[in-house]
């Protein structure tokens, strides 16, 4: 059956290291999209991309970054880990731009 | 500024009975909204949705109603039954395709 992983589901880092979240999608969708959860804010959309080679900045993406080398696979990367990054990270990907999204089961960040 | 909210952050309802959850948003321009039904330590999962040209749509125990003059949708679950206990997020799709997410609501159904 096609999914979408998130890999680590758990990480503790510290701050000012570079961590990068995965998140793998069978889908073979073109649109990807991070989001974190937080809460008293819901889901706030981090970077999104539309198709390999296409990422975009959403509400929350400062500090964060993503690229797209192919299809199925769209990292978060957090240049330099902040305590206020302390999060649940949410990937998702959609068949079209406009349709509901699915989302992997999350990773939980912890930064001290 | 919060664009989708979801005023109650829980909810308790008797096995059986109605569950109604409420959302409210900002933005006249969205025009097209969805309810997504989260378990702890798993994703938000797809529910039921609604375009803006419609003011109902039902799928089996769920519906939701949209209110467009008041910038209201509510999702109603009927009867409700325990495993239906989960946290639920309303979004809202504006016209360049982004979404926005309420708080979340979490509902418990008492057995």
């Amino acid at each position: 059956d096609a999914e979408i992983t998130q890999s680590p589901r758990h990480k503790i880092t510290e701050t000012g290291r570079q961590v990068t979240l995965a998140c793998h999608q069978t889908w073979n969708h073109n649109n990807m999209f991070w989001y974190r959860q937080d809460l008293g804010h819901g889901l706030r959309l981090i970077h999104y991309s539309y198709g390999v080679q296409d990422t975009n900045k959403g509400e929350v993406s400062d500090g964060y970054s993503v690229s797209r080398s192919n299809t199925e696979d769209l990292p978060l990367t957090l240049e330099s880990a902040a305590s206020s990054q302390t999060s649940v990270y949410f990937c998702a990907s959609s068949r079209t731009r406009s349709n509901e999204q699915f989302f992997g089961p999350g990773t939980r960040l912890t930064v001290l | 500024d919060q664009q989708v909210k979801q005023n109650s952050p829980s909810l308790s309802v008797q096995e059986g009975r109605i569950s109604i959850l409420n959302c409210d948003y900002t933005n006249s321009m969205f025009d097209y909204f969805l309810w997504y039904k989260k378990y702890p330590a798993e994703g938000p999962t797809f529910l039921i949705s609604i375009s803006s040209i419609k003011d109902k749509n039902e799928d089996g125990r769920f519906t939701v109603f949209l209110n467009k003059s008041a910038k209201h949708l509510s999702l109603h679950i009927v009867p409700s039954q325990p495993g239906d206990s989960a946290v639920y997020f309303c979004a809202a799709r504006d016209t360049g395709n982004q979404f926005y997410f309420g708080t979340g609501t979490s509902l418990t159904v008492i057995p």
